[in-house]
């Protein structure tokens, strides 16, 4: 079953850090773009960032551009968010997604996502 | 940056059909996805390369493109159909649609 779990989610104060994982199993990962995608309390999905399969291209939207950073270790299936200098708008469920490949497309499957919540 | 419109809502008596739209400037050269968001549950996919369904997922959903607008189609609409809907597509980064709630009569 192809699964994907995050964690690592929890409270932080306004400046603070934090580091999500996503762990993946039931499918090759290291041949999968990825993706974070949050969602703000009553609020729609925002993409966050992707990476490559061999990280060498990563991108973020940018509001999280310069306090955000993406990663991943195929070695051991998973992938990383780490949030810096985390402000009150951060606050959401973080998913991660994997990407699909040329001929299918779309995000599937999705986490159950990781509450952030930023606040003093 | 890149935005993709869709209706804040949709309402539909069961058995009927239920149209959202998403529209975006850059729908005639970027494929577009629909995913389904139920209450406390992560999105789902439904549809993907504007018109493929994945395996798993109903008949009754569908998805059309014309120019600058795409459409989720959901024939014969069920009580269970009752969720969010968003789309999804690029310009040169992902960015999804503000959400479409669906609320059956």
């Amino acid at each position: 079953e192809v699964q994907l779990v995050e964690s690592g989610g929890g409270l932080v104060q306004p400046g603070g850090s934090l580091r999500l994982s996503c762990a993946a199993s039931g499918f090759t990962f290291s041949t999968y773009w990825m993706s974070w995608v949050r969602q703000a309390p009553g609020k729609g999905l925002e993409w966050v960032a992707n990476i490559k399969e061999d990280s060498s291209e990563i991108y973020y939207v940018d509001s999280v551009k310069g306090r955000f950073t993406i990663s991943r270790d195929n070695a051991k299936n998973s992938l990383f968010l780490q949030m810096n200098s985390l402000r009150a708008e951060d606050t959401a469920v973080y998913y991660c997604a994997r990407e699909g490949t040329v001929s299918t497309g779309g995000f599937d499957p999705w986490g159950q996502g990781t509450l952030v919540t930023v606040s003093s | 940056s890149y935005e993709l419109t869709q209706p804040p809502s949709v309402s539909v008596s069961p058995g009927q059909t239920a149209r959202i739209t998403c529209s975006g400037d850059a729908m005639p050269t970027h494929f577009s996805y629909w995913y389904q968001q139920k209450p406390g549950q992560a999105p789902v996919l439904l549809i993907y390369k504007d018109t493929e369904r994945p395996s798993g997922i109903p008949e009754r959903f569908s998805g059309s493109s014309s120019g600058t607008t795409v459409t989720l189609t959901i024939s014969g609409v069920q009580a269970e159909d009752e969720a969010d809907y968003y789309c999804q597509s690029s310009d040169t980064l992902w960015v999804f649609g503000g959400g479409t709630k669906l609320t059956v009569l």
